[in-house]
């Protein structure tokens, strides 16, 4: 069965640091996988997809994403924080042509000026 | 490009009475719509998928009687819940994804409905 893991509840960085969000997978087959960020009372906005190709996908806002078989994983980051970049961080995950994804539970970043 | 829109965005309504939900894709098709459900603070469920011109698929615990999904156009679809109660205040989210694209295309939400049933 497919899944996806956000073991942070909440990632706390100082404006102008780096930040990662993580996200770990389980698929059989190749998987396809998104970031998408939330902001209060309103949809998920798509910032970056991984499909095939290079393993480092870049996005919308400055973020970014790299993509590790070995280790299941698919970490969101972004070398310099902003304040506005505050919000609810979702990895989800796809296999086949269902077109049906997997998210994970979500990591609320909060930066700090 | 890639807008989807929800309306209403918020709704309140008396128990027992039934909502209608609509998400349209504003600048492309979709075949396929998707939608979810998401209590506060936690992750998205996935409904149901909704195919243009078939009827929908629901997963597994969804009540496909009283969560109708209709998706009469390439643009347009619509969730009706049925004899709303209490427990299905929710936030309610559709999402879509082109026309012509495989499993792995990039699937565009909408804003989201915020229902409250008293």
């Amino acid at each position: 069965a497919q899944s996806v893991a956000q073991p942070e509840d909440q990632v706390n960085v100082a404006e102008g640091n780096p930040l990662t969000v993580k996200c770990t997978y389980s698929v059989s087959g190749n998987p396809y996988l998104f970031w998408y960020v939330q902001y209060p009372n309103r949809g998920l906005q798509f910032l970056l997809k991984y499909i095939t190709g290079d393993n480092l996908v870049k996005g919308s806002y400055g973020f970014e994403a790299e993509f590790n078989k070995s280790q299941t994983s698919f970490h969101l980051k972004k070398p310099s924080a902003l304040v506005s970049d505050s919000a609810l961080y979702f990895c989800a995950v796809g296999s086949g042509n269902t077109g049906k994804l997997i998210f994970g539970q979500g990591t609320t970043l909060q930066v700090k000026p | 490009g890639a807008v989807v829109s929800q309306h209403p965005s918020w709704v309140i309504c008396k128990s027992g009475t039934s909502v209608k939900i609509e998400c349209r894709s504003l600048d492309f098709q979709a075949t396929t719509m998707f939608w979810y459900r998401q209590f506060p603070k936690q992750s998205l469920m996935l409904m149901a998928t909704s195919n243009e011109g078939s009827k929908a698929t629901y997963e597994q615990g969804v009540e496909k009687d009283k969560f109708l999904i209709n998706h009469a156009s390439l643009t347009l679809s619509t969730l009706t819940v049925t004899s709303a109660h209490p427990e299905d205040s929710s936030f309610y989210i559709c999402s879509a994804r082109a026309i012509g694209g495989q499993g792995r295309e990039t699937q565009y939400f909408g804003p989201g409905t915020r229902l409250l049933v008293l």
